[in-house]
């Protein structure tokens, strides 16, 4: 089955300082990829959406020049949260669209960001 | 404004009986319906999909249907097994983005 990865899947970080998250398609390529935050008790919200080559797309409310999304290739997308916060502190989870399908996502495994 | 609203409460059943889990979104007109499992700590799994002109879908001891005149979906699990304890999500594609509820936490007891 088609499996995502995400690394690291926890890092605890200074405030101010700035954090890569990666997140790869093991076995397909992945012409869209996908950013969410999910804070405790509640929903997965979208963030982002990456396309292969191209810039993301925004939601709106979420800051790009905080949040920075590269989709370099058809198997990585990195999320870096810049001079990161207390309130950045959630849990990130990127998903992955395989490029002929415009129905399935599989998601990673999450990345727990706590920032002091 | 849109919605999507699950059973709120958590669901605590015993082992061998069916749990039942509600979805109901307002402002939506979802192409199709998901349902995902997520377990602490990790990213959701997904379980299955049922589309706007199906009523009801199964696979092995998972059953859901989707009613788009009432605007509800509704999950059950028969047989329950205490593998089975974890969060479900209700999910929906809107403008080929998934929006997602904020799940429904399920208990088996032994």
């Amino acid at each position: 089955g088609a499996v995502v990865s995400q690394h690291p899947s926890w890092v605890i970080c200074k405030s101010g300082t700035s954090v890569k998250i990666e997140c790869r398609s093991l076995d397909f390529q992945a012409t869209t990829m996908f950013w969410y935050r999910q804070f405790p008790k509640q929903s997965l919200m979208l963030m982002a959406t990456s396309n292969e080559g191209s810039k993301a797309t925004y939601e709106q409310g979420v800051e790009k020049d905080k949040f920075l999304i590269n989709h370099a290739s058809l198997t990585l997308s990195t999320l870096t949260v810049t001079s990161a916060h207390p309130e950045d502190s959630s849990f990130y989870i990127c998903s992955a669209r395989p490029g002929l399908s415009t129905d399935t996502q599989y998601f990673g495994p999450g990345t727990r960001l706590t920032v002091l | 404004s849109q919605k999507i609203e699950q059973n709120s409460e958590a669901l605590n059943i015993q082992e061998g009986k069916t749990a039942t889990l509600t979805c109901n979104y307002t402002n939506y007109s979802p192409a199709y319906l998901q349902w995902y499992r997520q377990d602490p700590g990790r990213g959701p799994v997904f379980l299955l999909l049922i589309r706007e002109n199906e009523k009801e879908k199964r696979k092995e001891r998972l059953k859901v249907t989707f009613d788009t005149t009432l605007k509800q979906s509704l999950f059950h699990i028969t047989a329950s097994q205490p593998a089975d304890s974890a969060t479900y999500l209700c999910v929906l594609l809107n403008d080929y983005k998934l929006s997602f509820g904020a799940g429904t936490t399920v208990t088996v007891r032994a």
